[in-house]
């Protein structure tokens, strides 16, 4: 059981350019989001997932794009990268309700220069 | 005024020490309560649920006092692997949907 898989684990990107971080849950979970953790902040919600075909915006969605066409996958894209969009970027999912057991993936470094 | 706030650290103590961590949160209409660690460059993790009349796991220790809106987690007889940095996180409605809120964290460097 792989539970939550994020690829890349590192990424450095040029300002402007674009990419897409992978998220894969194998625990049938419906509920999924994005969070960027920065140094002396706690993690902030970037978009989130209540199920396929759904998503909405969190805390800090400006310069981010979400899809959820499965329930196993939710992709972030980053459309045009900006050096402050540099941070570690989680992927999580939770059973059934918010409140309950967050699972978080290994997450990913991005760096923009 | 950050939603949930806690001491950074570090927290240095000696194996066997006893410490405990604070964390206040603004909302009071928060519903849930929780502490995650996170180890060095690693994925935050559930420690535990805190309930409003407390709860034990082991070493672990958590309260919830709702009055006065904080939170507070103990470790007793602390161990090398204790070491890590603890989120106090709080759940509730706001700005249209549920949301967890996560602390900075308070970081514990436990040495020998």
């Amino acid at each position: 059981n792989a539970g939550v898989t994020q690829t890349p684990k590192f990424q450095v990107l040029k300002t402007g350019q674009s990419m897409t971080l992978q998220c894969a849950q194998d625990m049938n979970h419906e509920y999924m989001s994005w969070y960027r953790q920065d140094p002396g902040m706690g993690l902030r919600l970037i978009h989130y997932s209540v199920g396929a075909g759904i998503t909405d915006q969190g805390e800090v969605p400006n310069g981010y794009n979400v899809s959820r066409s499965t329930t196993e996958d939710f992709p972030l894209r980053l459309l045009s990268a900006a050096p402050s969009q540099t941070s570690v970027y989680f992927c999580a999912s939770n059973f059934g309700r918010w409140n309950t057991e967050a699972f978080f993936g290994q997450g990913t470094r991005l760096t923009v220069v | 005024r950050k939603e949930v706030e806690q001491d950074p650290g570090p927290f240095n103590v000696p194996e066997g020490a006893t410490v405990a961590f604070n964390c206040t949160y603004s909302n009071s209409a928060s519903q849930s309560f929780f502490w995650y660690r996170q180890d060095c460059r690693k994925e935050p993790k559930l420690l535990m649920s805190v309930y409003s009349s407390g709860n034990e796991d082991g070493r672990f220790t958590a309260q919830l006092n709702r009055a006065s809106q904080y939170i507070s987690l103990l470790i007793r007889d602390s161990k090398l692997s204790d070491s890590a940095t603890y989120l106090c996180v709080v759940f509730h409605l706001a700005g249209g949907y549920n949301k967890l809120i996560f602390g900075a964290g308070t970081r514990l460097a436990v040495h020998p």
